[in-house]
Formats: structure tokens, sequence, C-alpha cells
């Protein structure tokens, strides 16, 4: 059974750090990897989706990486501001089966920048 | 862009009530999901459908049931609201087919926070 750990929980960096944002998964058969972000009391952003055949994905000040074969991704954040605090998750898509794509999520790194 | 909305995003309802979630995509994506989201204990499906009238049960469906009649509306239903059901509900899309070059990004809802007392 597929499950996926964020590490660390929680994290405080002042503003202007780079940082890294780990996620690792237990079962490397996997069809792609997001990575979401989550304001308090909102739905979930997509912000990143790595294909199971890519090693990264870049969108601006943020880069996804994928080492399936591992069984990890991490997200780095370039020169962080505090609008970029929220909680970022990392979910993976098993091979679908059915043509479903459910996703297995792991339970979150909540960051707050500080000014 | 794609758009995901769900029916309301508070809801309080008593404990025995038939408590419809509704949720809304504009992609004509194939999959939709449903998920509650609980402190500590992260997001975890409860449904899902991958055509109209067809249904699977997630990893929590106890005390919920869904509809898909049409492909854009995936219902979810409680048919006896319980104060266990408290939670933070999302609803989220994704395109089908396992063509090589399809994205199959999933679409998340603002979410429904509902209250059972």
């Amino acid at each position: 059974k597929q499950e996926v750990t964020q590490i660390p929980a929680a994290l405080s960096v002042p503003e202007g750090e780079n940082l890294v944002l780990n996620c690792s998964f237990t079962d490397s058969a996997i069809y792609n990897l997001q990575w979401f972000r989550q304001d308090p009391g909102k739905g979930l952003t997509s912000l990143l989706l790595i294909q199971s055949s890519q090693r990264e994905q870049t969108s601006g000040r943020l880069n996804a990486s994928l080492d399936k074969s591992s069984g990890r991704s991490t997200l780095y954040i370039a020169a962080s501001q505090p609008g970029d605090s929220a909680t970022y998750l990392c979910a993976v898509t098993g091979v679908p089966m059915d043509s479903s794509y459910k996703l297995i999520f792991g339970s979150g790194t909540r960051l707050l920048v500080r000014p | 862009d794609v758009k995901v909305t769900q029916s309301s995003r508070y809801l309080v309802k008593r404990t025995g009530e038939k408590v419809f979630l509704e949720c809304v995509q504009d992609m004509d994506h194939e999959n939709m999901f449903w998920y509650r989201q609980d402190p500590g204990l992260g997001l975890r499906l409860i449904y899902f459908s991958y055509d109209v009238k067809m249904k699977e049960k997630g990893d929590i469906p106890e005390g919920y049931s869904v509809s898909r009649e049409k492909k854009e509306r995936f219902s979810l239903i409680l048919e006896s609201a319980s104060t266990n059901q408290t939670s933070m509900y999302l609803c989220a899309s994704i395109t089908g087919g396992a063509g090589g070059q399809a994205r199959n990004e999933q679409y998340f809802g603002p979410g429904t926070r509902l209250t059972v007392t």
C-alpha cells in the first residue's frame, strides 16, 4: 500500500531564504507526482506536476524534482516571501487502473515565512 | 482555466439530517473525487467516479453515498449526518485517458466546511 511522507511537518524561515520541502513515497510505481499549496480554510491549488518519466518541473521560483527509484521528491522555493506561507502537500498517483487516478497525499508541510 | 466549484463554502446541519454537497466542473473531466480533510489525518478519499453513473468506494466510504448523473456534476450525500462527519470536504476532478501525453493534473474546488451539531 502506497504511503506518502512529508518532512518537516512545519517550517519557519526568514524572508529571502531558499528552502527545500521533502516528500517520500514507498511504492515507486507511480504515474505522476503533484505538489499543491493550501491556504488556511481554502481548497488546494496545484503548483507543479511531474510525470513519472520526468526528473523535474519549474514554475517561477518553484522547482520540483522527482527521483522515482529512491521514492523521493523535493520542492525547492527560491527567495521565499511572506506570501509563500501556506501548507504544501505532495501527492502521488499510482499507475491507473480502470481509468481512475486516485491521489495518495502526504500530511503536508506548514510553511511560515517571517517578514 | 479549469474551474471546480462547490455549492457551499460553509454549512451547518443537525445530527440526522440528510446533507447534499454538490460539485461541478466545467472542463469535461471524466474523473471526479470527494475527499475529506481533518487535522492530523490529512486528505482521505471518500468516493470517486470515472464516468457518468459509475462510482467506486475510496478509503472511507462509510456513512456516505454519491451520485453522478451528469458528467459535470458529482454529488456527495450524507444520508444521516453525524457529528463525526464534521470536516472540510474537497471535490476534485481530472481528465481521464491513460494516453501518453495526458497531464492528468488533479484540480480542486474551494472546499465546503461542514459542521454537524
